[in-house]
């Protein structure tokens, strides 16, 4: 079946350091990738996407590139801020069929400190 | 445009109990997906419904189960619960199947004793 696989947390970073957490994924044809955020407290916010090979998603600094032939889609930020702090989850989704069912990795917790 | 909403906030029950969750997408959106997040499994998916009708299903025991209204709002319900059921369950809403964005709700944290 489908599965994503996420770097374990905690990351800690300081402030203005580059991120990257790591995502890989398990699935036949060709799913949709996605990133999500949660924030302390809240439900989880989408942050990016990509729909096929070699797309960027890209929101509010961060970037992932969808990567078939590693079937990789990692988080990066050139230089995160104490607000980036939360827990970050690398999704897919199959294009046909799926519905709006996900498949989640396990998150991602981010520490940004001054 | 309010949110997705999902009451209660906070529930704490005993096993063998049974339980309701309520979930109001928001307006516009008929599709409602729901899945369980807990430390050790992180988020699973547990079924979604549109237009009253469920769409998809997790692999979850027959004791959880769902449905949704004429006015898109949905319930889940747990019957028979037992501590392994202690999670927050999050209520996410799109305006269709397929769609590339879900939003969530905050969840409701359901404690098991």
């Amino acid at each position: 079946g489908d599965s994503v696989t996420q770097m374990e947390g905690p990351v800690t970073l300081s402030e203005e350091a580059f991120l990257t957490i790591n995502c890989t994924y398990t699935a036949t044809g060709y799913p949709s990738l996605f990133w999500y955020v949660q924030y302390p407290g809240e439900g989880l916010q989408l942050l990016l996407k990509a729909t096929k090979a070699d797309d960027k998603g890209s929101n509010k600094g961060f970037e992932a590139t969808y990567r078939k032939e590693t079937t990789s889609f990692h988080l990066e930020k050139g230089s995160v801020q104490v607000s980036d702090s939360a827990v970050y989850f690398c999704a897919l989704r199959h294009i046909t069929g799926g519905g709006n069912k996900l498949t989640f990795g396990t998150g991602t917790q981010l520490k940004v400190e001054l | 445009k309010a949110g997705v909403t999902q009451t209660p906030r906070y529930l704490i029950k005993t096993r063998g109990q049974q339980v309701t969750l309520s979930c109001s997408p928001i307006s516009g959106h008929r599709s409602v997906s729901w899945y369980q997040q807990t430390p050790g499994q992180g988020l699973q998916f547990l079924f979604e419904y549109f237009s009253e009708t469920q769409r998809n299903k997790g692999n979850f025991p027959g004791r959880f189960s769902g449905r949704q209204f004429s006015n898109s709002r949905s319930e889940m319900n747990v019957s028979t619960l037992e501590l392994g059921d202690s999670a927050l369950y999050l209520c996410a809403s799109s305006p269709q199947v397929e769609n590339e964005k879900l939003f969530f709700g905050s969840g409701t944290q359901l404690s098991v004793l």
